[in-house]
């Protein structure tokens, strides 16, 4: 079974502060996480994921997210936020051996940048 | 949202009464996935697709049914809707993990669609 946590259901930040997004997560065997971004009223974004390698992965709008195995934790995290920001975030995983690339979501976190 | 529509995208019914949502792709994806999104909850997996006539249930799949007679489309059916499955629903399309060939950055990431908003009264 796999699971993800996203243990704030918002976060607030002031524009031009670092901001965090936290997960953290379950899965058997090596993982696969992606951080998506949803607009109001639209999909889905993706944002990045981490396979392998480099535990800091960078990806779209500036994000990056820091893989730690050890907390099993993908926390997104961004140096300098923006009002365009503000979004509902979601946490994703699924385990190198799911076949059937099924992915297990997060309840969310919603994102508030305040100018 | 590119190459992925969703039809129709906004839908009001009765309990009871059946209803399909269709999820259409010009990516030529093999993989194609239904999910409901509810507050808290964050997106579940209804039903998927590896393949043409090829698909095996999720998390959530009871009272939904699904088919995908070609590549491009994969089709949602309530068979008798319920208050239940008010919700918004999204299809995602992907490769299958750790092959094949994308217009996209990278194979086996789910992309979605734009989403459809069912009202069950």
């Amino acid at each position: 079974a796999q699971s993800v946590a996203q243990p704030e259901d918002q976060v607030n930040v002031a524009e031009g502060n670092p901001l965090t997004v936290k997960c953290t997560y379950s899965v058997s065997g090596n993982p696969y996480l992606f951080w998506y971004v949803q607009y109001p009223n639209r999909g889905l974004q993706f944002l990045l994921k981490y396979i392998t390698g480099d535990n800091l992965v960078k990806g779209s709008y500036g994000f990056e997210a820091e893989f730690n195995k050890s907390q099993t934790s993908f926390h997104l995290k961004k140096p300098s936020a923006l009002v365009s920001d503000s979004a509902l975030y979601f946490c994703a995983v699924r385990g190198e051996n799911n076949a059937g690339n099924m992915l297990t979501f997060g309840g969310g976190t919603r994102l508030m940048v305040k100018p | 949202d590119a190459g992925i529509t969703q039809s129709p995208r906004h839908k009001v019914t009765e309990t009871g009464t059946p209803v399909t949502l269709r999820c259409h792709q010009t990516e030529n994806h093999r993989y194609m996935y239904w999910y409901r999104q509810d507050p808290g909850h964050g997106l579940r997996l209804i039903h998927y697709s590896y393949g043409v006539k090829d698909t095996d249930k999720g998390e959530v799949s009871d009272g939904y049914s699904v088919s995908r007679s070609k590549t491009e489309d994969f089709l949602l059916t309530l068979e008798s809707a319920t208050s239940s499955q008010t919700s918004v629903y999204f299809c995602a399309i992907s490769e299958p993990p750790g092959g094949g060939t994308s217009v996209f950055a990278s194979t086996d990431t789910q992309y979605f669609g734009p989403g459809t908003r069912l009202t069950v009264l």
